[in-house]
């Protein structure tokens, strides 16, 4: 069964860098028929898409924060990766790592398998 | 980009049945049948239960059901339960750069 965990500090200072893993068990993540992706959640605040990729692209950005992200996939170690630069206290919220079909596979466009979220608090 | 635009709450008495809305555009959910549905209880990861516009997947009651009409697809649930209180938000594909769109979210409360 495939499982998804996000892994990362908990607490970064205003104009740092934060930096999230997701790793995925189970199974693989070079799956030819689904996106890996990241979404937020800021405290009392809806879901907000952050960006995803397939194992060896395309990648897709929230345009709001197309300029401070980067997402990658490390196929050897089976990992989704986040970094966002120049973090403020907006950028506080639970991340949440998820699985997301493509448009030929079933269910597609779906966020079918979820991790459990990580919080991350932007604070000096 | 906008959200898909989702009612901020919705009530209903248990047994009853309530449909919450997301409404797009031409660009999203008027032009494709991926629209999805999520629940998410407080703390808790978002679950699928629709997707597709109408799909469920294994496991999921058939007291949820899903629609479109237009730019706007529904999500109705049957015989509430209490169970059912929580957040609910829609997603749908978008041919815009970001692939996937989110609904605001809507909260609802079983009376």
């Amino acid at each position: 069964q495939l499982q998804l965990q996000e892994s990362g500090p908990g607490l970064v200072k205003p104009s740092e860098t934060l930096s999230l893993t997701c790793s995925v068990s189970g199974g693989s993540i070079t799956s030819r028929s689904h996106y890996w992706g990241w979404i937020r959640q800021p405290p009392g605040k809806g879901l907000e898409w952050v960006g995803g990729s397939y194992y060896s692209g395309p990648i897709y950005h929230n345009p709001s924060l197309k300029s401070r992200v980067t997402i990658s996939v490390d196929t050897s170690k089976n990992q989704l990766s986040l970094k966002l630069t120049s973090v403020s206290a907006a950028d506080t919220a639970v991340y949440f790592c998820a699985r997301l079909g493509d448009t030929l596979t079933t269910p597609r466009v779906a966020f079918d398998i979820w991790g459990q979220g990580t919080m991350v608090t932007v604070s000096s | 980009q906008s959200a898909l635009t989702q009612p901020a709450s919705v009530s209903g008495s248990p047994g009853q049945s309530i449909t919450i809305s997301c409404t797009g555009t031409s660009s999203d959910v008027g032009d494709y049948d991926f629209v999805s549905w999520y629940r998410q209880h407080p703390g808790k990861a978002p679950k699928l239960l629709i997707y597709e516009v109408t799909n469920r997947p294994s496991g999921v009651s058939n007291r949820f059901s899903g629609s479109k009409s237009g730019n706007t697809a529904s999500l109705t649930i049957s015989g509430l339960q209490a169970e059912d209180e929580a957040d609910y938000y829609c997603t749908s594909y978008t041919i815009s750069s970001t692939y996937v769109i989110f609904g605001g979210g809507t909260t609802l409360t079983v009376l």
